[in-house]
């Protein structure tokens, strides 16, 4: 089993809002780990959005909205990267990362589209 | 401002190996630890390792602790990865990362290896 798991794909609206998913494996506490999140668009290198650990120990990344923000579900065990506001320009593939077993831990991404 | 500037596009045959530059400007290469992530087509960034670029300490990820090599020359602010025994997977883009206040506050632009006979 992937130590982390993300849909591959979703979609939503202009102006509506997008909840991104990074599911640990089972054997990984969510609620110990910071989460980073990652936005790439085609060409370019991944651009770190935010670290979320908890609400007193989260980080934004310069420039990036607050419409971008993290959260976690203790009951799914997992990371969330909520998108309010969605505009055009938030069509992007999203990467989570975590710090595992002495080595940084990428998801598989999720690619979201925004019609 | 901070810019990371990588070598560029490779092809290379398997079983050769490559080298790839990334020179730092902006800051000094030394007060931040540099990051090696590389993306097969189609996947998700992969880490590869960081060197710390004051003391020359290494931390390789497991699956490449025999085959990759980072250093550093701090005279001319520029880190390197070096990959050896190429083979068809490791045809990637890969990039530099400086670690700043975060992993990966700044990114190389990239260089594709392409692997192939």
């Amino acid at each position: 089993q992937a130590v982390l798991t993300q849909p591959s794909s979703l979609s939503a609206s202009p102006g509506a809002s997008a909840s991104l998913t990074c599911t640990l494996r089972s054997d990984i506490y969510v609620g110990t780990n910071r989460i980073y999140w990652y936005q790439q668009k085609p060409g370019s290198p991944p651009q770190f959005l935010l670290r979320y650990k908890s609400d007193s120990d989260k980080h934004q990344g310069s420039g990036v909205p607050s419409r971008f923000s993290g959260s976690k579900d203790a009951s799914t065990n997992a990371g969330i990267l909520l998108i309010s506001g969605l505009q055009s320009e938030d069509e992007a593939d999203y990467y989570c990362m975590i710090w595992h077993s002495d080595a940084w831990v990428f998801g598989g991404g999720t690619k979201l589209t925004v019609l | 401002q901070v810019q990371l500037v990588q070598s560029g596009a490779a092809v290379k045959e398997p079983g050769a190996s490559v080298k790839v530059s990334c020179r730092a400007s902006g800051y000094s290469l030394s007060d931040s630890y540099m990051h090696w992530v590389r993306q097969a087509p189609g996947q998700g960034p992969e880490w590869m390792g960081w060197i710390n670029p004051h003391s020359g300490d290494t931390n390789y990820a497991q699956r490449f602790q025999d085959r990759v090599t980072m250093t550093r020359d701090t005279s001319i602010n520029t880190a390197y990865m070096e990959l050896s025994r190429l083979r068809s997977g490791d045809t990637a883009v890969y990039y530099c990362a400086r670690e700043g206040l975060w992993f990966g506050e700044n990114w190389g632009q990239g260089t594709l290896v392409t692997v192939s006979s």
